[in-house]
């Protein structure tokens, strides 16, 4: 299984560029998750998406920030327009019981 | 809301020394608690999950207890090993909320030196 599969790895963009992040979760799991670390804030859950619907969004910031999830293979999370306080490394986890999987991640630094 | 600590931040140990690290939760109302190991420039491995009904939860080296009255767990790990140096994060999912909604630490990093 090669787990959850996370582009780009990295994302350098300047203030005011779109961004689209891209996952591709494990087969056969129905549960998507968008998270972004920081040091400042931790870990925090973005969206959450079950059977391709979105459950829970309450944790994305602003309405600067979208995420789609068209099929159950694969989802987006795009940032339009970028702001320095968006650089973070934001992780897709997949799960299909309580136990998660997550991506390795994408850096993303917004100048 | 729920406020999830882990004290230490940091920790170093010497290789084969048993590691105890600590989590604590302000709301005992939790469905479940997660401990997780990160490693640099990687995502979120999950070690154990706890439910609310169990007391404790074993995979290998790894022990994790669960004491829900007093808002605590801790995640032992056996004759440690340099291969066990990381980040350890522990989360905590609450009775009220959605599923996956999970409430992180900051989490400890360990350090064991050969």
């Amino acid at each position: 299984d090669a787990g959850v599969i996370q582009s780009p790895r990295h994302e350098v963009t300047e203030m005011g560029q779109e961004v689209t992040l891209r996952c591709k979760p494990i087969s056969g799991h129905n549960s998507l998750f968008w998270y972004r670390q920081t040091m400042m804030r931790g870990l925090e859950l973005l969206i959450y998406f079950n059977n391709n619907v979105p459950i829970d969004d309450s944790g994305m910031p602003e309405d600067r920030f979208s995420a789609k999830m068209p099929n159950a293979s694969f989802s987006t999370l795009k940032i339009q327009p970028s702001e320095p306080r968006d650089s973070a490394v934001y992780f897709c986890a997949s799960s299909r019981n309580e136990k998660l999987f997550f991506g390795s991640g994408t850096q993303l630094s917004v100048l | 809301k729920q406020e999830v600590t882990q004290i230490p931040a940091a920790l170093s140990v010497p290789e084969g020394e048993n590691l105890v690290l600590n989590c604590s939760f302000t709301d005992s109302a939790i469905y479940n608690l997660q401990w997780f190991r990160q490693d640099p420039g990687k995502g979120l491995t999950s070690l154990l999950l706890i439910q609310s009904s169990q007391r404790e939860q074993t995979s290998g080296r790894l022990n994790a207890s669960l004491d829900k009255s007093s808002g605590r767990s801790t995640l032992y790990i056996a004759a440690s090993q340099p291969g066990d140096s990381a980040t350890y994060l522990c989360a905590v999912r609450g009775t009220t909320d959605s599923w996956g909604k999970l409430q992180f630490g900051a989490g400890t990093q360990v350090v064991v030196t050969p």
